[in-house]
């Protein structure tokens, strides 16, 4: 059983450049988040998506950035007209659909974004 | 004042040595993760705790709700142990909540042979 899968796992930009990174959760799981790791700063939550649906989006930036859980194919996280503050690590993380509000999440092994 | 804090932020231990790393959060959760990132690389899950303890190898995570304070303890230390340690809290249920984590700063942990 594959873990949670994320690519690139390095990309470089310039600014102004559109990143996409791809998250392609484990087997089974429908609730994928998206984390962002800034240089010397700690992990911070971005946005939680189940499939076709966005549930909180509230670490997101209002501009330039928004993410998507497709029914088929993996969860993209999108950051158009990148700047050099976009530099940062990724992660992507998953758990089951349960009715159980609480499950593991399973993180990806990050996206690095570099900005030039 | 930051939701969840760790102490210490840096922690140099050597081979051998029992290890505690402490997170105090200010936020009624539904659970609070430990998570183990190397330099430069992936993040793993190592406990989710709603209550009680939990033990796995050389690693053991308590919870008090009652004082909001958690440990993750490792015994027996190796160099391999070195790493950034987090912990994460996910806010009481309800609405948007759902999911959505709160990490530490993390404790960076140096352990010499």
């Amino acid at each position: 059983n594959a873990g949670v899968m994320q690519n690139p796992r390095h990309l470089v930009r310039r600014r102004g450049q559109e990143a996409r990174l791809r998250c392609s959760p484990m087997k089974g799981h429908s609730h994928v988040y998206w984390y962002r790791q800034l240089p010397e700063e700690g992990l911070k939550f971005m946005v939680y998506l189940q499939k076709e649906n966005i549930i909180d989006e509230s670490g997101m930036p209002k501009e330039r950035f928004s993410a998507e859980f497709p029914k088929e194919g993996p969860s993209i996280l999108r950051i158009q007209q990148v700047v050099r503050g976009d530099s940062a690590a990724y992660f992507c993380a998953s758990s089951p659909g349960s009715l159980l509000i609480w499950k593991t999440q399973y993180f990806g092994p990050g996206t690095r974004l570099l900005v030039l | 004042k930051n939701e969840v804090e760790q102490s210490p932020q840096n922690l140099t231990a050597q081979e051998g040595e029992f290890i505690t790393i402490n997170c105090s959060y200010s936020v009624g959760i539904s659970a609070l993760h430990w998570l183990q990132q190397h330099p430069g690389g992936g993040i793993v899950s190592l406990f989710m705790l709603s209550s009680g303890k939990k033990k796995h190898g050389r690693l053991i995570a308590t919870i008090n709700i009652q004082e909001k304070h958690s440990s993750l303890h490792i015994t027996a230390s190796h160099p391999r142990d070195s790493a950034v340690y987090i912990c994460a809290v996910g806010a009481n249920a309800g609405g948007t909540s759902y999911g959505k984590l709160t990490f530490g700063q993390g404790t960076i942990l140096t352990v010499h042979p």
